[in-house]
Formats: C-alpha cells, sequence, structure tokens
C-alpha cells in the first residue's frame, strides 16, 4: 500500500488555484528525500512534472509549483486549465523500504 | 528523440511466467538507472523495481522479491523483467522509465499489459 497520502480529488473553475497535498513520514520526505510530482492524462502514461521538491521540466508551464516542508510536500496549479484535468501523484524514497513509493494520487478536476 | 517502448505484455495464467522487454533509444541507455513500475486497472501507480547502469545493484518492491528479476543488456539497449509465479494481483500495466539521477522517472514508456487469470 502507499505509504504517502494525498486526497483523492480537488477541483476548481477555470482560472483558479488549487493545491494537493502529499503527506509522507520519518522514513521519506522527513528523512529529507526529495519530492517528486507526476501528470497522468487519463489513458496515458505518467508525465514527470516536479522534480526535486520545487524543479520544473522544460516544457512545464510555470503555472504549476512544488514545494516541501517537514514530512509533507505539495503541488500548487494556478490558472487552472481543462487540460489540468488528470490524475496527479507524488513519489520519493523510502529508508525503511529501500525503495521508492507513490502517493495514493489526487483527481483534479476542472469544473 | 528520448523513447521506451515496452513489449511482452499478454494473458498468463496464475503461477506462469512472462519477459517483459523495454527498448531505449534517444539517449546513453548505459549511463542510467532504470525501473519498472506498475498500475493495476483503476489503482495507483507502484514502483516495482530498478536497476543500476552496470546491473550491478538491483532493488525490488517486497512483493515481487523472489518472483521478479530485473536485468538489462546496455549492448542492445534493452531492460527486462522476468516474472515468474505470477499471481492475479500482479495484473497491471507495467511501465518502463529512466531515472533522472534525483530518485525520480524523467521518461516514460507507454506500458504493456499483463493480465494473470486464475
Amino acid at each position: 500500500q502507499s505509504v504517502l497520502t494525498q486526497p483523492p480529488s480537488v477541483s476548481g473553475a477555470p482560472g483558479q488555484r488549487v493545491t494537493i497535498s502529499c503527506t509522507g513520514s520519518s522514513s521519506n520526505i522527513g528523512a529529507g528525500y526529495d519530492v517528486h510530482w507526476y501528470q497522468q492524462l487519463p489513458g496515458t502514461a505518467p508525465k514527470l512534472l516536479i522534480y526535486g521538491n520545487s524543479n520544473r521540466p522544460s516544457g512545464v508551464p510555470d503555472r504549476f509549483s512544488g514545494s516541501k516542508s517537514g514530512t509533507s510536500a505539495s503541488l500548487a496549479v494556478t490558472g487552472l486549465q481543462s487540460e489540468d484535468e488528470a490524475d496527479y501523484y507524488c513519489q520519493s524514497y523510502d529508508t525503511s523500504l529501500s525503495g521508492y513509493v507513490f502517493g495514493t494520487g489526487t483527481k483534479v478536476t476542472v469544473l | 528523440e528520448v523513447h521506451l517502448v515496452e513489449s511482452g505484455g499478454g494473458l498468463v495464467q496464475s503461477g506462469g511466467s512472462l519477459r517483459l522487454s523495454c527498448a531505449a533509444s534517444g539517449f546513453s541507455f548505459s549511463s542510467s538507472w532504470m525501473s519498472w513500475v506498475r498500475q493495476a486497472p483503476g489503482k495507483g501507480l507502484e514502483w516495482v523495481a530498478n536497476i543500476k547502469q552496470d546491473g550491478s545493484e538491483k532493488y525490488y518492491v517486497d512483493s515481487v522479491k523472489g518472483r521478479f528479476t530485473i536485468s538489462r543488456d546496455n549492448a542492445k539497449n534493452s531492460l527486462y523483467l522476468q516474472m515468474n509465479s505470477l499471481r492475479d494481483e500482479d495484473t497491471a500495466v507495467y511501465y518502463c522509465a529512466r531515472e533522472g539521477g534525483g530518485y525520480y522517472m524523467d521518461v516514460w514508456g507507454k506500458g504493456t499489459t499483463v493480465t494473470v487469470s486464475s
């Protein structure tokens, strides 16, 4: 089972700002490991959205931003657009499991 | 252009075996850690295994230890996942992914579907 907890769903109107939380523990996020975020559009493979807590790969709009504090992290989407409707996953490394862990996933709906 | 293409998925009976392949192109495969990640129908992502550039280090999620083996052939720019003693709960889309050097996956294939039927 996932060791990183995310809200199952968030929604917002076009143009609004939404945030997705990712809660971990002292063996992953709290141990200092970076958090990364992926976007998965319906029926497609995941795509790297944010790496190293707050860095955007080339081509990712600056509407997407990430942050980390303590045992949690968050992804913010500003200026929400219809094409942002997707599932979003956080990911980190867990020292107790000696492997990568993903969040439970959050479905973003644009109203 | 960087590309990862998985193959080898299919329908297999519980207890059976399957070998997945991932063909890489457009980047230095031999310089990259590589991972397999799976997604059960309607479920979230689960990291399965990864392998170091030279194959000297391999790591697995607990649920597949002793049943799955990750390997690579740098001469063929290919990654593999040998899956034995398959269970119903192994049914998923399996993605091949390149690791970006900071414990994250920066390039993903489109996936191959494995269905285990009892």
